[in-house]
């Protein structure tokens, strides 16, 4: 079975700073996606950004970036510049490649919050 | 929300009646998911469905129950609700297959559901 580790419940940022959050995950598989996924109040879930396991390059989106660690199965992420907006839960989250479903395995959250 | 919508969007409901959650989806996706979200669980699989009339189950599957009768419903069916269900529940859609797209699942807006 496929676990995700967020061992960060909470983490508080000031405005324009760099934060990075944690994630951690355990699988035997070679071949997998790894996403980070934001929650605002709104409840929507929202897709930040994803890394394929076979890429060595760590993914990039704007202000957001990744630090891929697979030896150590760490997939890390970074926001640079925060903004108020960023203030959410931020899920990592991991999907075998198999034929039956790419199934998404959730880590526990991180809540972030942006303070001036 | 790449045309995924769910209803009720709130339900308040007794111990022991039925109840089914709605997901619709206007993008023809292949792939189609029920997850719960509870505080310090993060999102589980519930159920998902790999087209019409095939379905699994998912980490979390005992007391629910799915149906897809056509391409864009996917129902979530709590035979008889009991506290333990009481959650919220998103659905989620995505074409991506081995080898094509880029697997990002795309999610509804939630249905917050109160077992009393």
């Amino acid at each position: 079975a496929q676990t995700v580790t967020q061992s960060q419940p909470e983490m508080s940022v000031q405005e324009a700073e760099t934060v990075t959050l944690s994630c951690t995950y355990d699988t035997s598989e070679s071949n997998y996606y790894l996403f980070w996924y934001k929650q605002p109040p709104s409840r929507q879930m929202i897709l930040v950004i994803r890394q394929e396991a076979y890429k060595q390059q760590n993914a990039t989106e704007n202000r957001f970036s990744v630090n891929f660690q697979k030896a150590a199965k760490s997939f890390s992420l970074k926001i640079s510049d925060s903004q108020l907006g960023d203030t959410a839960m931020y899920f990592c989250a991991f999907m075998i490649l198999t034929g039956g479903g790419n199934k998404l395995t959730f880590g526990t959250g991180t809540q972030l919050k942006v303070e001036l | 929300d790449a045309g995924i919508t769910q209803s009720p969007r709130h339900k308040v409901t007794e111990t022991g009646t039925p109840v089914t959650l709605r997901c619709h989806q206007t993008e023809n996706h292949r792939y189609m998911y029920w997850y719960r979200q509870d505080p310090g669980h993060g999102l589980r699989l519930i159920h998902y469905s790999y087209g019409v009339k095939d379905t699994d189950k998912g980490e979390v599957s005992d007391g629910y129950s799915v149906s897809r009768s056509k391409t864009e419903d996917f129902l979530l069916t709590l035979e008889s609700a009991t506290s333990s269900q009481t959650s919220v529940y998103f659905c989620a859609a995505t074409s991506s297959q081995m080898g094509e797209g880029r697997y990002e699942q795309y999610f509804g807006p939630g249905t917050r559901l109160t077992v009393t």
